[in-house]
């Protein structure tokens, strides 16, 4: 079955810089490719997400690349701010509205 | 995220009892899914069910069991041969033309 991973487990950067976090999937049927933050106790939240028609999306101070051939895709974050810091989750589904598989996340700390 | 709702928020059980978890949408979503979320660690698909009286295992569905009577509604139930059932646990649900799963705000549940 589809597996993901994710790496790193942990990242801390100096508020400002650039983060960034990878993911790689086995499935190449895999076409879907949303990316969650989830602040401590709560819900994760859906903050940008990809298809496998696309090689890359950004959103403000969010972009999501993919590399098809390659199976892995990343989150970078430019301009981190201490609200950044959470747990990052990369995910993949194999068909729309199906069920995801999510990577181990990382957690981000951005320090002042 | 409003559209769905878990409770209680916080539950204690005794070794030995089975106790149910709530879970409900009035998104008019198809497809709910339930997740396991251990300290440091993603998230790990329990069951899910994309239509009324119909569910499938997900990774870790031993010592769980779930019903799909209503759309709106899917009930988890931790049962007493889940040994190590202390976690936090996340309902979802999405439609089955689109690709976004939403989360519910979790239930906390500890064996004491």
């Amino acid at each position: 079955g589809e597996n993901v991973e994710q790496h790193p487990s942990t990242l801390s950067v100096q508020e400002g810089d650039s983060a960034v976090i990878k993911c790689t999937y086995s499935d190449s049927a895999s076409n879907y490719f949303p990316w969650y933050k989830q602040e401590l106790g709560k819900r994760p939240q859906l903050i940008i997400d990809i298809r496998s028609n696309v090689g890359e999306k950004k959103d403000q101070r969010i972009a999501v690349t993919l590399n098809k051939t390659a199976k892995h895709f990343s989150l970078h974050i430019t301009e981190t701010q201490p609200e950044d810091s959470a747990v990052y989750f990369c995910a993949a589904s194999i068909y729309q509205g199906g069920k995801l598989i999510f990577g181990q996340g990382t957690e981000l700390s951005v320090k002042p | 995220d409003g559209g769905i709702t878990q409770s209680p928020k916080y539950l204690f059980r005794k070794e030995g009892q089975n106790v149910t978890l709530s879970c409900e949408q009035n998104l008019n979503h198809d497809a709910m899914y339930w997740y396991r979320q251990d300290p440091g660690q993603g998230l790990r698909l329990i069951y899910y069910s994309q239509i009324v009286n119909d569910f499938q295992k997900g990774d870790i569905a031993e010592g769980y069991s779930v019903s799909r009577e209503k759309k709106e509604s899917f009930p988890l139930t931790v049962t007493s041969a889940q040994k190590n059932p202390t976690a936090f646990y996340l309902c979802a649900s999405n439609a089955l033309n689109t690709d976004t799963q939403y989360f519910g705000p979790g239930t906390r549940l500890t064996v004491l």
